[in-house]
């Protein structure tokens, strides 16, 4: 199992341009995450999904939509990115009950200038 | 949302064992005790997990107190691979989101 995979590894886009990133697992989890961690931090949540077709709102979701037409599939995207969103982005999985952990990608290394 | 409080960092000798605790004084009966640790330029790795009653796993324990107003992790024998952030976070057993705080940055000394 390639678990949680995260595409690209690394970008730097200029200010008002827009990417999507891609998260996939193979793991048949229910539940799906994006959290960004700024330097020197802890990660925060921006968006998450309990299921295929579904997505909610984390602590920071301004600036972001995600999409999850697949269940293996998550995808975080920035419409005019912003030299705030200069970040490393990190993609989780789980299964649905709190007593499983999540697992997590390699993260996106994003330089906004 | 129920927080935690760890200390910002910690150090520990190589082969020593190593405790790190968390506060979470306003858990909740269903929240679960998670700690995960981030090695350096790495996505976080889950680590032990609990309800109530202490845990062994291959990595570590996990030590509950009673009130469960507060937990410990042990790391028996730190290693120089064990040199990372360590966060403790509750997760309710009916909402999805995870909040990580800050953690315990954790230098191991040769």
């Amino acid at each position: 199992n390639a678990g949680v995979t995260q595409t690209p590894k690394f970008r730097v886009l200029k200010t008002g341009q827009s990417m999507t990133l891609l998260c996939a697992q193979d793991m048949n989890h229910e539940y799906m995450y994006w959290y960004r961690q700024d330097p020197g931090m802890g990660l925060r949540l921006i968006h998450y999904s309990v299921g295929e077709g579904t997505t909610a709102k984390g602590e920071v979701p301004d600036g972001y939509n995600v999409s999850r037409l697949k269940k293996q599939n998550f995808l975080l995207g920035l419409e005019s990115a912003a030299p705030s969103q200069t970040s490393v982005y990190f993609c989780a999985s789980s299964y649905s009950s709190a007593e499983y952990e999540q697992y997590f990608g390699p993260g996106t290394r994003l330089t906004v200038t | 949302d129920a927080k935690t409080t760890q200390p910002n960092s910690m150090e520990s000798n190589e082969e020593e064992p190593v405790h790190l605790p968390c506060n979470h004084s306003t858990i909740s009966g269903t929240d679960y005790i998670h700690w995960y640790r981030q090695l350096p330029s790495q996505g976080p790795e889950y680590v032990i997990h609990g309800l109530t009653s202490n845990v062994n796993n291959r990595m570590a324990s996990l030590a509950i107190a009673e009130d469960r107003k507060s937990s410990t992790l042990i790391l028996h024998r730190a290693t120089l691979r064990d040199a990372a952030v360590y966060y403790c976070i509750l997760r309710p057993y009916n909402f999805n989101k995870f909040y990580f705080g800050s953690g315990t940055k954790l230098n191991v000394k040769p």
